[in-house]
């Protein structure tokens, strides 16, 4: 596609249960991130792909939150157990290259958790 | 690891009105990427601008990497341009971009 699409837009469930966020990247972009944006945090990184392996997990803020990326495009972002303070934006950008080129983002998926 | 401050962290124009803002980081950097946040939360990019200068019409940006700072200028300001102004240097891997606080700019008519 032209953009970065991302998949809900917003979604609203209980706390305790699992959320599975997705992410299609720009196509032919082999780099894909995730970041979060919450309002005491500002935004922050979670996960970094390089096609399907994912070489920089350290932004991840526990084991409950887990990625994985498929065909070198699409991305899942999986929340297990969903916390009140997992509410955020999620926010996934892809690029071309890993050095030296732009971050391009999509519109995000707003998570309340209840 | 990298630190990315912002300033002013909160600024108020009228319509028209020029502005400069600026970004501190800690370390050398090979990717600076200059976001508006509308609104509706859209990251939108305005400038990838590790080195050097560019202008994309009212907004211009400057990075001096020796110095280790970039300045986003916006001219003639409008209603249109209100939102939050980020910069985001990547770490030294080149992995993750990391983001400041931003500046939340108001442009009223």
């Amino acid at each position: 596609g032209a953009g970065v699409s991302q998949s809900p837009s917003n979604k609203v469930t209980e706390k305790g249960k699992d959320v599975e966020l997705r992410c299609d990247p720009i196509s032919g972009h082999t780099a894909l991130y995730w970041y979060r944006q919450s309002l005491g945090q500002g935004l922050e990184f979670l996960i970094y792909f390089q096609g399907n392996s994912a070489p920089d997990k350290s932004g991840l803020p526990s084991d409950r939150f887990s990625a994985e990326r498929t065909g070198g495009s699409v991305s899942t972002l999986t929340i297990q157990r969903t916390q009140q303070e997992d509410s955020a934006v999620y926010l996934c950008a892809s690029s071309s290259l890993v050095f030296n080129q732009p971050q391009h983002f999509g519109d995000g998926t707003r998570l309340s958790i209840l | 690891g990298i630190q990315v401050e912002q300033s002013p962290p909160d600024l108020i124009l009228q319509e028209g009105a020029n502005s400069t803002l600026r970004c501190n980081f800690s370390d050398s950097v090979n990717n600076l990427q200059w976001f508006h946040q509308n609104p509706w939360g859209q990251l939108i990019n305005l400038f990838y601008i590790p080195s050097g200068t560019k202008q994309n019409g009212r907004l211009s940006a400057t990075t001096v990497a020796t110095e280790r700072y970039s300045l986003l200028y916006i001219s003639s300001s409008q209603t249109t341009d209100s939102g939050v102004y980020f910069c985001a240097v990547a770490n030294q891997a080149g992995t993750a971009l990391i983001f400041g606080k931003g500046t939340t700019l108001s442009v009223s008519s």
